[in-house]
Formats: structure tokens, C-alpha cells, sequence
């Protein structure tokens, strides 16, 4: 099965920063990645399918790129509401496997 | 609205099942397949499986091959969650979610059930 591998792991940082997450795959999913959000207490919510597309109602500083096996979720200008825990997922055939996450405080 | 909305908090000794269910409206029951999803406390999100609700065809993740068996009934659309010989470690919270449909092809989840928190102790 294809492993998916995020880091870092956690991270702290102001509102205001950039933040970047990584998620490598140990094979080819050519775009097959989507990235979730799931803030404390809540269900888990799709950020981004295809690699780089925005679900809607998905706010424009959350962005995603890459494909093959390496990928990236990107939030320009962290918000106060960004705290959460990040995983992405492949989805190029069973099983859809996550992420391990990573999580995202404020400082 | 589409919805996904499942059964209540259950609460088993080691050994026993527990079936829980998920049942969705707002949309084609029988155009999207569901997965289940397993969030151990603290822990990240665990895929299970997916049903197709068209046709009942079901594939498992490995670690859960012979504890799960997922179902489901056209005529409510609703989806279930069986799993068998419980264990401690299988306290958690149980999602089942509908895959995001676009032209034919699959993208994710999108729509999320509330979860379904399931306690294993003696």
C-alpha cells in the first residue's frame, strides 16, 4: 500500500505567517491528494481536492500544489481560526489512506 | 441540504459488535459511494473502507479485513458500520463520509457525518 507521510509534524506560528505543510506519498498519485482541516472538537473538513483545486467555500489563503508523489498545503496569512490539525489523503484506489497530520497553533 | 447524519454514542464490553448507522438525504442515495473513517482519541483519521450504495460492493482496509462489514438499505439510504470482536483499541469515533463526485470522477470527501463515538471497556 501507498504510505502517506506529512511534516512537519506540528508547528507554532503568528497570525500573519505563511505556513507550509508537506505530504509525500511512496508512490506516484500523479494529483490524487486532497487536504482536510479539522479544528479541535470538530468533524473534518476538504480543504482541497486534485492537489490544487479549492473546494468552495474554502477562503483563497489556503492553497495546494504539487503532484507525483510530493505536495504542499500553503496558507498565506494565518488566521486565529487556522488552528487545527491538517492530513492529506491519496484517493487513486483503495485504500484512501491519510496522513498522520499535522498540527497548527497559534503562538 | 445533503446530510449524513448516524446513530448515537454506543458503549460495548471487549467482544461484543456494535453497528452503526448513517443516513444520508439531500442528494441520489445510490450516485455516491461512502466511506468510513476512524478517529482513535487523539490519534489521526484511520480510512476503513467504502460501499457503492448502488450495488452493495464493499472493500476494506486491511486492518479492518474480517472486523467490519459495511451495508446498506436503499430504501431508507442509509448506510451501516459492523464491527465485530471489539477490542479496547477500538474506542473511537466513527465518521462515515460521502465522496465528492465531479463529472464522473471521484475527489475526496466533502460531506461528513457528525460521528459516532464508540467506547470498548469491560
Amino acid at each position: 500500500d501507498i504510505q502517506m507521510t506529512q511534516s512537519p509534524s506540528s508547528l507554532s506560528a503568528s497570525v500573519g505567517d505563511r505556513v507550509t505543510i508537506t505530504c509525500r506519498a511512496s508512490q506516484d498519485i500523479t494529483t490524487y491528494l486532497a487536504w482536510y482541516q479539522q479544528q479541535p472538537g470538530k468533524v473534518p473538513r476538504l480543504l482541497i481536492y486534485a492537489a490544487s483545486t479549492l473546494q468552495s467555500g474554502v477562503p483563497s489563503r489556503f492553497s495546494g500544489s504539487g503532484s507525483g508523489t510530493d505536495f504542499t498545503l500553503t496558507i498565506t496569512s494565518l488566521q486565529p481560526e487556522d488552528a487545527a490539525i491538517y492530513y492529506c489523503q491519496k484517493y487513486n484506489g483503495a485504500p484512501w489512506t491519510f496522513g498522520q497530520g499535522t498540527k497548527v497553533e497559534i503562538k | 441540504q445533503v446530510q449524513l447524519v448516524q446513530s448515537g454514542a454506543e458503549g460495548k464490553k471487549p467482544g461484543a459488535s456494535v453497528k452503526v448507522s448513517c443516513k444520508t438525504s439531500g442528494y441520489s442515495f445510490t450516485s455516491y459511494y461512502i466511506h468510513w473513517v476512524r478517529q482513535a482519541p487523539g490519534q489521526g483519521l484511520e480510512w476503513m473502507g467504502i460501499i457503492d450504495p448502488r450495488g452493495g460492493s464493499t472493500t476494506y482496509a486491511q486492518n479492518f479485513q474480517g472486523t467490519v462489514t459495511l451495508t446498506r438499505d436503499t430504501s431508507t439510504n442509509t448506510v451501516y458500520m459492523e464491527l465485530t470482536s471489539l477490542k479496547s483499541e477500538d474506542t473511537a469515533v466513527y465518521y462515515c463520509a460521502r465522496v465528492l463526485r465531479l463529472g464522473g470522477n471521484y475527489y475526496g470527501l466533502d460531506v461528513w457525518g457528525q460521528g459516532t463515538t464508540v467506547s470498548v471497556s469491560s
